[in-house]
Formats: structure tokens, sequence, C-alpha cells
């Protein structure tokens, strides 16, 4: 099946800091890609759906300006936690759409400090 | 607004015996597609079983198996033979035909006891 990626996989970061996540389509492109955020013990929460070429689409209560999202190419999408605070640590997970279906990131754990 | 529920938390069973998984869901659509998802410790998520609202047939891949009720809106994930790498948490899914967008219910941790 298609792989997707994500880098880091882990991070540790100081309150304040931004960080970046990367979610890479390796074997296939994806002008969709999409943002989960999973706290522990529960189900996947979508962020926001990435558009290749165009802005990403939020979903109600994410904010944009703190999680910044850019679907540079048809592989590559990047979410970035902006002025993160402990709060926003959490297990954040991308996937990538193909025709039939979607294909998972092994997710990043995010920790701020 | 579609939904996704899954009203078993948390599940046990003995090694090689047969579970089932419930999952309702809501739509006002008629074409959409329902999904299983498996998520283990390592927190992959691995696609188990995919089923086409349109087909009558209920998917089968290997050990799995779905009972589809589209009347009912139930759509119960059933594993023979269980074997202890099935531990894992599983998430009952639903995507519309109209956009991409995968709505995932909470999830039921199953424990495959040895």
């Amino acid at each position: 099946g298609a792989v997707v990626s994500q880098h880091p996989s882990r991070v540790i970061c100081k309150s304040g800091t931004s960080v970046k996540i990367e979610c890479r389509s390796l074997d296939f492109q994806a002008t969709t890609m999409f943002w989960y955020r999973q706290f522990p013990k529960q189900s996947l929460m979508l962020m926001a759906t990435s558009n290749e070429g165009s802005k990403a689409t939020y979903e109600q209560g994410v904010e944009k300006d703190k999680f910044l999202i850019n679907h540079a190419s048809l592989t590559l999408s990047t979410l970035t936690v902006t002025s993160a605070h402990p709060e926003d640590s959490s297990f954040y997970i991308c996937s990538a759409q193909t025709v039939h279906e979607q294909f998972f990131g092994p997710g990043t754990r995010l920790t701020v400090l | 607004a579609q939904t996704v529920t899954q009203s078993q938390p948390e599940m046990s069973v003995q090694e090689a015996e047969t579970v089932t998984l419930s999952c309702t869901y809501d739509t006002s659509e008629s074409d959409y597609y329902l999904f299983w998802y498996k998520q283990p410790p390592s927190r992959q998520m691995i696609l188990v079983i995919r089923q086409e609202a349109y087909k009558q047939q209920n998917a089968t891949e290997n050990r799995f198996s779905v009972n589809f009720q589209k009347a009912a809106k139930s759509f119960s994930l059933k594993i023979s033979d269980s074997q202890l790498g099935d531990t894992a948490m599983y998430f009952c899914a639903y995507r519309g035909n109209r956009d991409d967008k995968i709505i995932f219910g909470k999830g039921t941790r199953l424990h495959i006891l040895p």
C-alpha cells in the first residue's frame, strides 16, 4: 500500500516556540492531505483539510493562526504549531488521500514544556 | 451532520475466540463509505476493512468481516480466530461521497487475552 511519512516522530519544545511537522506521501501524489489531533485514549479529531496550491480548510474551533498549514507540493504538507503552549501537547497525525482511501502517517508526538 | 457511534469502550476476549465490535452511524446520504481502522500500540492507523454503501455484499478480509445493515445504519466488525496481535484500538469511520473527510467513532479498545 501507499506510504505516508511524518517528521519528526517526536518533538519536545519550550513554551512560546514554534514547531513544524512534515507530512510526505512517499510513492504517490496527494492533492488532499488531512491533519488530525489525538489526545490520549481518545479518537482522532480532524483539524484541517490541506489542499495543494490553496488555503487549508479548518474545522470549527481550530485556530488557523495557531496551526499553520502549507501544502506546497503534491507530496508534502506541513503543520506549524505557532507559539506552542503546554495545552498544545498532543499526538498529531496526517493522512494523504488517494482516489479510494486515506493513508495515515505514523504520527508526531508533541510535548510542550 | 454525520455521526459515528461505538458503544463498547473496551472489550476483552480469549485468544482464538470470535469477537464482534459494534458501530452505528447516522447520515442522510445514500452513497458513502464505511471503514474499520486498527490502531495498535505503535499508534499507526491501519485500514482493516472497507465497505461501499451501494454494495449489498458484506466485505471480508481474511479473519475480518463486517455485518453491514444499511437500513439500520449498523456496521459491525467480526474478528474470527482472534490473535494476540489483534490487540488494539479499533475505530469505525464514515466518509461521505461528497468530500473526503473521514468521521471517526470514539473507538473500542480490544484486548486479546492469552
